[in-house]
């Protein structure tokens, strides 16, 4: 069964630091793009992260650059999230998510069931 | 940016209606479009990609067409698991961006 588990929330003190991290199975996860989406409570979903399949390129939402850094270990099937310097704003449950690209499209087809990251004092 | 547009936010309908949400792109994404369900507690769930292309699994009461600026997602006959919060999002270029969402209730 192709799964993706996320791990690691949690409530934090502003300012201060958490890691994700994101478990794959039941798919070659080194072939795959991967990807960080967030949902603040109530709200909708935000774009937070991307990362090729090799590690060599990844891409950030402006409101998380120089604070949140993504990263995977191919050998271990694992993407993760170090989130530094957190805000009250980055409160919110974080999805990893499989990302397919073809010729002519994009998109996320494997989600995982998320983890809160509270940040709160 | 590209800013998604969805419309309406919310609707009210009955089961076996025909439902047509929209979404408007700020500019151009050719048919980088896709579209996502999401059920109160759970996680997202691919629709329809390439803004026609319907995802493996998903009933084909389910439709995306559009292009350009502008795309619609059709439920032909709304079915009671279909009560949900449905997302359009670009995949053209980063930042790739969501849609505000438009939540599906029962009339």
């Amino acid at each position: 069964e192709v799964q993706l588990v996320e791990s690691g929330g949690g409530l934090v003190q502003p300012g201060g630091s958490l890691r994700l991290s994101c478990a794959a199975s039941g798919f070659t996860f080194s072939n795959y793009w991967m990807t960080w989406v967030r949902q603040a409570p109530g709200k909708g979903l935000e774009w937070v992260a991307n990362i090729k399949q090799s590690g060599s390129e990844k891409y950030y939402v402006d409101s998380v650059k120089g604070r949140f850094t993504i990263s995977r270990d191919n050998a271990k099937n694992s993407l993760f999230l170090q989130m530094n310097s957190l805000r009250a704003e980055d409160t919110a449950v974080y999805y990893c998510a499989r990302r397919i690209v073809g010729a002519s499209d994009d998109a996320f087809d494997i989600w995982g069931r998320g983890t809160m990251v509270t940040v709160s004092s | 940016d590209i800013q998604m547009t969805q419309s309406p936010s919310s609707l009210s309908a009955s089961v076996g209606d025909r439902v047509t949400i929209t979404c408007r792109a700020s500019q151009s994404i050719s048919r980088y479009l896709n579209w996502y369900q999401q059920k109160s507690g759970k996680a997202p769930k691919l629709l329809i990609y390439g803004a026609s292309s319907l995802q493996s699994g998903v009933p084909s009461r389910f439709s995306g067409s559009g292009s350009g600026t502008d795309f619609t997602l059709t439920i032909s006959s709304l079915q009671p698991e279909d009560f949900a919060t449905y997302y359009c999002q670009q995949s053209y270029t980063t930042p790739l961006t969501f849609g505000g969402g438009t939540k599906v209730e029962i009339k």
